[in-house]
């Protein structure tokens, strides 16, 4: 399977602290983009990092890409209370996608 | 901005009745896919369709689903005899393409919830 898989599963943290989340997915792939998930509401698209990039930022986003070790991580820096969600990395095959379980992040203010 | 909408927001049925979910694509877009998350699952890939055609789909789109782009604006999911276990939160997905179309960013709707009784 080419599913990402996050960790950790929950990860509960204070305003003002940064979060730190990671995917680990098992063959290669085009590109890796990360999601998040308000409690029942649709899928918001945070960031997508192509095979050949290794960092990218996005205001308080910042995503590393390691493809030897087939690995990602999604860093929020100075998280706010608003940032409580469920965070997905989603793997690109062709024309599909494979989502993992998912990171439930609580920011407490 | 542009974005999916899904109509309706929430769907009950009887097992084994037909339904069809209903998504307007942002209208430049090329790809159009369905998932599916039943309540505190992961998202899992249903279907990607393009140039008006199936270009994959999941050992979960059986028989028992089908996808349709009716006229130039909407992209339907139908479920011909729901079962219980296609109780789930169905999300509509477009992508512009180009580069694989894989490799774009998806653009999601809010969402169907579909409850079968």
């Amino acid at each position: 399977s080419q599913q990402g898989e996050e960790d950790p599963q929950a990860l509960s943290i204070q305003e003002g602290e940064n979060a730190t989340m990671n995917c680990s997915y098992k063959t290669s792939i085009n590109n890796l983009q990360w999601y998040r998930q308000n409690s029942g509401r649709g899928l918001v698209h945070l960031i997508l990092i192509r095979s050949n990039e290794r960092e990218k930022h996005s205001g308080r986003l910042r995503v590393t890409l390691d493809t030897s070790k087939k690995s990602s991580s999604l860093l929020i820096t100075a998280s706010r209370a608003a940032d409580t969600a469920s965070y997905f990395c989603a793997t690109a095959g062709f024309n599909k996608f494979y989502f993992g379980s998912g990171t439930k992040l609580n920011v407490k203010p | 901005e542009p974005e999916v909408t899904q109509t309706p927001s929430h769907q009950v049925t009887q097992m084994g009745q037909e339904v069809i979910l209903r998504c307007v694509p942002i209208s430049n877009h090329l790809y159009f896919y369905w998932y599916r998350q039943i309540l505190g699952q992961k998202v899992e890939f249903l279907v990607s369709f393009y140039n008006n055609e199936i270009s994959e789909k999941s050992e979960i789109f059986d028989d028992q689903f089908s996808v349709e782009r009716p006229d130039g604006s909407n992209f339907t999911l139908k479920i011909r005899s729901t079962k219980l276990e296609d109780s789930a939160m169905y999300f509509c997905a477009s992508s512009e393409g180009g580069g694989g179309g894989a490799m774009d960013e998806q653009f999601f709707g809010p969402g169907t919830r579909l409850t079968v009784l």
